[in-house]
């Protein structure tokens, strides 16, 4: 079966610092996959998707980058983090017509 | 391009109220998927539902039913007899055929109360 995981649950960083979240695939190949953006009380932001290694769309310009290195890994970066920044972030992937998301990532920039 | 709206942004019932929430899609595209999803307080997003263009059947599981018309490209949703644990952000999805976006509405906040 398909599974996603995503990593860490929670985080705490500092103004300026950089960031890494992890977001795996397992059980499927050649998935497109997703990050989205959760503001406190909002809705939810698509932020980039990638149909393949090396293949990543911005919705969004923003303070953040995307990349896929392989083909069941999505990783969200930054080099120097916001306060905006703050939010909740979730991975997804999706086949042909069905998405599925991970557990999510709370992050609070201080 | 494509748009999912969620004109509700809180709705307060009590217990044993039937509910609806309310979804309005823009889309060109003669094909697509609307979905449903459930996010409690724990944050992960839950999976109720998926709807292609070509089936405008309405759907009942248990206490849910989803009512999907196209001619006012709407997709929504009911719950019957509500309880407080369906107290939940609720959001409304579009994808396109090619599945390369998906897209959600703002979401809707439903608060149950006994």
């Amino acid at each position: 079966s398909q599974t996603i995981h995503q990593w860490p649950a929670t985080l705490v960083q500092p103004v300026g610092s950089p960031l890494s979240l992890e977001c795996t695939v397992e059980g499927t190949s050649n998935p497109n996959l997703y990050w989205y953006r959760q503001a406190a009380g909002r809705g939810l932001q698509l932020l980039f998707y990638s149909v393949g290694i090396g293949q990543i769309s911005s919705e969004v310009p923003q303070n953040l980058s995307a990349s896929r290195p392989q083909d069941r890994q999505f990783i969200l970066s930054s080099k120097k983090l916001l306060l905006s920044d703050s939010g909740f972030y979730l991975c997804a992937w999706k086949d042909y017509i069905e998405a599925f998301f991970g557990q999510g990532t709370r992050l609070t920039v201080v | 391009a494509q748009k999912v709206t969620q004109a509700q942004t809180e709705i307060s019932v009590v217990e044993k109220e039937d509910v609806t929430l309310d979804c309005v899609y823009e889309t060109r595209d003669t094909t697509y998927y609307l979905f449903w999803y459930k996010q409690p307080p724990s944050g992960e997003l839950v999976f109720l539902i998926r709807r292609n263009s070509f089936d405008e059947q309405n759907e009942i599981s248990g206490r849910y039913s989803w009512n999907f018309q196209k001619s006012t490209s709407s997709f929504n949703f009911t719950i019957t007899a509500s309880q407080v644990v369906d107290s939940a952000v609720y959001f409304c999805a579009l994808s396109d055929q090619a599945g390369t976006a998906l897209i959600f509405g703002k979401g809707t906040t439903l608060s149950v109360s006994s």
